[in-house]
Formats: structure tokens, sequence, C-alpha cells
């Protein structure tokens, strides 16, 4: 079975300092992974996916086959990414299974 | 222009009621969705339709039962509701490319509370 893990629920860093938000997943066969990230009252919203290799808001993420993981990752944090991120792993029929969410506080 | 609208927002009701939640989205996507997010704020998927037909059925107690009346419309009914239903039920839809999974828009979810 799919399975998308989000070791950490909660994260803190200070304004400008590196930060990581780390994923696992466990697929088989290729999977389509994604961040997504809800920010205070607003809904849920894709950040990036792994396909096109982007670069949103600073953030990047790159899919290591062989550790099974899709960290996410910005070097230098500011205050309005302060947010809950889950990570999701795609399927057919675009069923998304998502990881238990990291909440990412950046401190001032 | 809201891309995925969900109704009503709040919705605080007495175990044993039955209670719908609406969901419209005008992005003309084929495919739309319920997810639930729970206390913990894990989110897991409980149906899917794709061109009104369901295509994905969690393990979902069938107190719950989605309808499609159209591509643009999926609605959440849930009959003789329990505490253990409340939650946060979030609406979403995708365009199902070939089978590939594409971005999905979500609504701003419905605050579901049983007393």
């Amino acid at each position: 079975a799919q399975r998308v893990t989000q070791p950490e629920k909660l994260l803190s860093v200070f304004k400008g300092a590196p930060v990581e938000l780390k994923c696992n997943y466990s697929y088989s066969g290729s999977p389509e992974l994604f961040w997504y990230v809800q920010y205070s009252r607003q809904r849920l919203q894709l950040l990036l996916r792994h396909i096109s290799r982007e670069s949103i808001k600073g953030f990047t993420a790159d899919l290591n086959k062989g550790e099974t993981s899709f960290h996410l990752k910005k070097p230098f944090a500011q205050e309005e990414d302060s947010a809950m991120y889950y990570c999701a792993g795609g399927t057919s029929y675009g069923k998304l299974t998502f990881g238990q969410g990291t909440i990412l506080t950046v401190h001032p | 222009d809201t891309a995925v609208s969900q109704t009503p927002k709040y919705l605080v009701t007495q175990m044993g009621n039955d209670k719908s939640i609406k969901c419209e989205q005008n992005l003309g996507h084929d495919t739309m969705y319920w997810y639930k997010q729970d206390s913990k704020k894990f989110l897991k998927i409980m149906f899917s339709y794709n061109n009104k037909e369901l295509i994905i059925n969690e393990t979902v107690p069938n107190r719950f039962s989605p309808k499609s009346p159209d591509k643009a419309h999926l609605n959440l009914h849930i009959n003789s509701l329990e505490l253990g239903d409340s939650a946060v039920y979030f609406c979403a839809s995708s365009l199902l490319l070939g089978g590939a999974t594409t971005e999905a828009f979500f609504g701003q979810g419905t605050r579901l509370t049983v007393v």
C-alpha cells in the first residue's frame, strides 16, 4: 500500500535560517509526489510537484529514489512561510495519499 | 472567482441528525474528491468521482453517501451523525490525464461539529 510519512509534526526555525521538511514514501512503481501548503485561514494549495522540478517561493524538493525521500528545502526561511505543509503521493485516478503534515513556524 | 466552493463553512449539529455538505467547482475538471481532516490534521481520502462515476471509495461507513449530479458538483450526505464524525471535510477537484495525477484544487473546508 502507498504510504507517505512526515516524521516531524512541528518544526521551528528562525527567520533567515535554512529549513528542511522531511518526507519519505513507500510506493510501488514510480510515484508522483507533491508538496501542498495550508496557510492560516486559507485553503490547501499546491506548492510544488516533483515532475516539474521547479522552485516555488524559494522552496525546492528533490526526489531521491534511493532513500525514497522527497524532502522540502528552503535556504532562508521567511516569517510568511509559517504554515502547515503536507507531502502527498499521487496514484492512478488522482488519489492523493497525504503524510501527517508538518507545522512550520518561522520566528522573527 | 472561487474555483472550488463548499457550503456550509461551519456545521454544528446533534448526534443522530442527517446533514449534507455541498461542493461545486468551476474549473472544468472531470474528477472530484472528498477528504476528511481529523483532529490531528491528518488528511485522508474518502471518495472520488470521475465524470459522475464513483472511482474511489475508501473504507468509509455507509452512513456517508456521496452524490454527483453532474461533473461540477459532488455533495456529501451523512446519515445518523456520530460524535466521531466531527472533522473538517475538504472537497477537491482535478483533471485526470491518462490516469496521471494533476494538481488538485481544494475547497476551503467544512468544519463539522457533532454535539
